[in-house]
Formats: C-alpha cells, sequence, structure tokens
C-alpha cells in the first residue's frame, strides 16, 4: 500500500502561537491533497482541498487565513494553523489523491493541543 | 442533507459472533464509491473495504462484506467472527465521481463498536 507521513504526530503550542504541520506521500505523487480536521469522538470534517501548484479551495466555515495550506510539490503539503487558539486543538488528518489512479490514501493524523 | 448517515453511535458484539453496522447515503450522481474505514484509538484510518455504484456484486474483504442495497441507498458492513482488535470507531465515506467535486470523501458520524470477550 501506499506510505503517508505527517510530522509532527503530536504537538503542543501555546495560545497566539503557529504550527505548521507536514503531509508527504513517500512513494507515490499526489496531485490533489485533503485537509481533515476531526474532533474527538467526532467524525472527519474535510477543511479544505488543494491541487498541486494551485490555491486551495476551503469548504464552508473554515478560514483560509487562519488555516494556510501549501501544496508546492507532488509529494508534500503543509497546513499552518497560523495564531492558534485553544478551540482548534484537534486531530488533524492529511489524505492525499494518488495522480496515477485517483485512490485516496490517509496520514497517521497530528493531535494539536493549544494551551 | 446529510449525504452519509450511520444511525448507530454504538454497537456491541460478543466475540466470534457477526455484526452489522448500518450505512445509508445520499446522491443523485450515477457514478460513486462507497467505502468503510476503521479508526482505532491511535487514530489512524485504515481502509476495509469498497464499492462501486456500478459493482453486481457485493464486495468482500476477508472477514468484511458489504451489504450493498442499491434501491434502498444502503452500504452495510457485516463483520463476521468478531475478533477483540476489531473494537474501534467505524466510519463508513463515500466518494461521488462527477459534478466537480474533486472525488472528495464524505463522511458519516460512525459507530463506536466495542467488541465483549
Amino acid at each position: 500500500g501506499a506510505v503517508v507521513s505527517q510530522h509532527p504526530s503530536r504537538v503542543i503550542c501555546k495560545s497566539g502561537t503557529s504550527v505548521k504541520i507536514e503531509c508527504r506521500s513517500l512513494d507515490f505523487q499526489a496531485t490533489t491533497m485533503f485537509w481533515y480536521r476531526q474532533f474527538p469522538k467526532k467524525s472527519l470534517m474535510l477543511m479544505a482541498t488543494s491541487n498541486e501548484g494551485s490555491k486551495a479551495t476551503y469548504e464552508q466555515g473554515v478560514e483560509k487565513d487562519k488555516f494556510l495550506i501549501n501544496h508546492a510539490s507532488l509529494t508534500l503539503s503543509t497546513l499552518t494553523v497560523t495564531s492558534a487558539h485553544p478551540e482548534d486543538s484537534s486531530f488533524y488528518i492529511c489524505s492525499p489523491c494518488r495522480a496515477d489512479n485517483n485512490e485516496q490514501y490517509f496520514g497517521p493524523g497530528t493531535r494539536l493541543t493549544v494551551t | 442533507a446529510q449525504k452519509i448517515t450511520q444511525t448507530q453511535p454504538g454497537m456491541f458484539v460478543q466475540e466470534k459472533e457477526a455484526v452489522t453496522l448500518d450505512c445509508t447515503y445520499d446522491t443523485s450522481d450515477p457514478s460513486y464509491g462507497l467505502f468503510w474505514y476503521k479508526q482505532p484509538s491511535s487514530g489512524e484510518m485504515i481502509f476495509l473495504i469498497y464499492q462501486g455504484s456500478y459493482d453486481q456484486q457485493n464486495a468482500t474483504e476477508g472477514r468484511y462484506s458489504l451489504n450493498f442495497q442499491k434501491a434502498r441507498k444502503s452500504a452495510n458492513l457485516v463483520i463476521s467472527a468478531s475478533q477483540l482488535g476489531d473494537s474501534a470507531m467505524y466510519f463508513c465515506a463515500m466518494r461521488e465521481f462527477s459534478g466537480g467535486s474533486n472525488y472528495k470523501l464524505t463522511f458519516g458520524k460512525g459507530t463506536l463498536l466495542t467488541v465483549n470477550p
């Protein structure tokens, strides 16, 4: 199966700071990247969709200036949570869509805690 | 309207017995795919099984089978011979293949399955 990594796996930060989460597809190229957020005991909610080299498309209610997505290459996408607040504490999961067959895979997730 | 509905927030099953997790969906797209994922407490999303809207037969993968009833728009997951390691959250998801949706997956709210020894 395809390998997807996310870094960091866990991060604790103080309110007001920014946190960058990296997502890499290690053995395939991903033209499309989905970023999801999951609150405890809840479902995965799509935050945004990005295509390599293009601006991300954000779902309704997701602030694009707060959640900055960069998809600069076919193997790397980053999500930056800017000026984090405690309500941003969540589990963030990236999901690259493989270029050659459109299959979607999931990263292991990043647990963000904002104090 | 919700696109994916999972009506069972929690389910209990005895070890070695079978269990059915319900999923209904809503789409006007003739071409779509239905997925089931398992999410243990570690958080990783584990793909279990896939059913395409044009597939004639129900999908099966080992102990997992998908009871696909297209007219009723249901795609229930059946786990046979439950094991303690099956205890996890289970998500049903749908991918629509037309309408410029970028093939994004839409998830249901999930069902927490507990397997009792």
